[in-house]
């Protein structure tokens, strides 16, 4: 099976950067991806990891280390808006296009 | 273009009762997954489809769910006999192919309370 490891919630004031961390275990890893959800809200794709390394898109990048089981989201410049959870998911080679979520992690931006 | 919907977007039923919860995938995506979400925590797969295949049902709690895709496109997740503890979100999501898993487009939910 899988499992997934991430913080439950993070607080940090307008402007700043946050880091939220995803341990993960599978059998056979293929990707991470990395989901936001506010309140009330659907879960919306950011971003997904399958090779080592750090994807930037705007404000938001997401790094992964295959060899640690280790990935991260970060979050710059932030903004009121971001304030949601974001969960880690890994897909994994044997599950085929079956995604497994982490718990999530709440961000709280203050002004 | 038109998201993936969901209907009904809030059921109460009694105990004991089936309920059928829909979903309508993005045109042309190929998967579809079927989650059960508890507040505060993350979406808990049940079963998807390629097609109108049912690739993985591992997810299924019991023997009183069970999901269908006859024709490809929407999806009917069925309850039978619901118990309170039944009670949750119950989201639908697509993905264009079966490259795609990794980024899954998700609907806006059925809230299922068995009274």
């Amino acid at each position: 099976g899988q499992s997934l490891e991430q913080p439950s919630e993070v607080t940090a004031v307008e402007g700043a950067i946050v880091q939220i961390n995803c341990t993960y275990q599978t059998s056979g890893f293929y990707g991470l991806s990395w989901y936001q959800q506010h309140d009330g809200g659907a879960p919306t794709f950011l971003s997904y990891n399958a090779l080592d390394g750090l994807e930037e898109t705007g404000r938001f990048s997401s790094f992964l280390s295959r060899s640690d089981s280790y990935g991260y989201l970060l979050l710059q410049e932030l903004q009121m808006k971001d304030s949601a959870s974001y969960f880690c998911a890994v897909r994994d080679v044997a599950a085929g296009n079956k995604l497994t979520f982490g718990g999530g992690t709440r961000v709280l931006v203050k002004p | 273009g038109a998201g993936v919907s969901q209907s009904p977007r809030y059921k109460v039923t009694k105990r004991g009762q089936d309920v059928a919860l829909r979903c309508d995938p993005i045109s042309g995506h190929v998967s579809l997954y079927w989650y059960r979400q508890a507040l505060g925590q993350g979406p808990e797969f049940l079963t998807y489809f390629n097609y109108e295949a049912q690739q993985d049902k591992s997810g299924l709690p019991n023997d009183r769910f069970s999901a269908e895709r006859p024709e490809g496109s929407i999806s009917t997740l069925t309850i039978q006999r619901t118990e309170q503890r039944d009670s949750a979100m119950y989201r639908c999501a697509s993905s264009l192919n079966l490259a795609g898993g990794y980024e899954q487009f998700f609907g806006p939910g059925t809230r299922l309370t068995v009274l």
